[in-house]
């Protein structure tokens, strides 16, 4: 694809409900990135695919969170039972050996928990 | 580990003057730094980054940025501000240039140009 697609755009969820964050990465893009980003703060990462592997899952602040690329393409990030400090954008990154693993990253998903 | 210092969350400047975005780095490892550019309700854009060699980086849009080593910072500059570069601003910084390089952020620099 062109581009580094994230759905849904915007959520809303009532606290304690289960939602799902989707990652549609450009084609080909071997990694695979999570970052999360709190209201006026910079992206903080919390997962990393190669493939279908997840090699790095050190920044996932609990086990609510858990992220999924079964077919190495595009990525889940599943968070259960939301809370009100789980509001922030959400947002996806991926790149390949082409361009020196720089980073494209999507527009983001902007979580706001009630 | 890393981290990063972004100095200044917000900066307002004229259009055509001097932009300048002040970063520093901590790392325990030769670092690769990134400057990327965010607009509302947009990802990340890339504007520049370092990995070795020359220290100063040409960038997108008219930014460069120099890496100095003894001072561990990595500042952002460009001759002249333009009205489209209001936007927030992220230093990064990685400890490696392969395929797991997590990217650890600054807190964002937000430029506002007057006209």
């Amino acid at each position: 694809g062109a581009g580094v697609s994230q759905s849904p755009r915007y959520k809303v969820a009532k606290r304690g409900q289960d939602v799902a964050l989707r990652c549609d990465p450009i084609s080909g893009h071997v990694s695979l990135f999570w970052y999360q980003q709190a209201l006026g703060q910079g992206p903080e990462f919390l997962t990393y695919f190669q493939n279908e592997a997840q090699l790095d899952k050190s920044g996932l602040p609990s086990d609510r969170f858990f992220a999924e690329r079964p077919e190495g393409s595009v990525s889940t990030l599943k968070i259960q039972r939301t809370q009100q400090e789980d509001s922030a954008v959400y947002l996806c990154a991926s790149s390949d050996r082409d361009r020196g693993y720089e980073q494209y990253f999507g527009p983001g998903t902007r979580l706001t928990v009630t | 580990a890393q981290s990063v210092t972004q100095l200044g969350s917000h900066v307002s400047v004229s259009e055509g003057a001097l932009v300048l975005l002040r970063c520093n780095y901590s790392s325990s490892v030769p670092p690769y730094l990134f400057w990327y550019v965010q607009y509302p309700n947009q990802g990340l854009q890339l504007l520049l980054k370092y990995t070795t060699g020359a220290t100063l980086v040409k960038g997108i849009n008219g930014f460069e940025a120099e890496f100095k080593k003894s001072e561990t910072s990595f500042h952002l500059t460009k001759p002249s501000a333009h009205m489209s570069d209001a936007a927030e601003y992220f230093c990064a910084v990685s400890g490696s240039g392969a395929a797991g390089n997590k990217l650890t952020f600054g807190g964002g620099t937000r430029v506002l140009v007057k006209p």
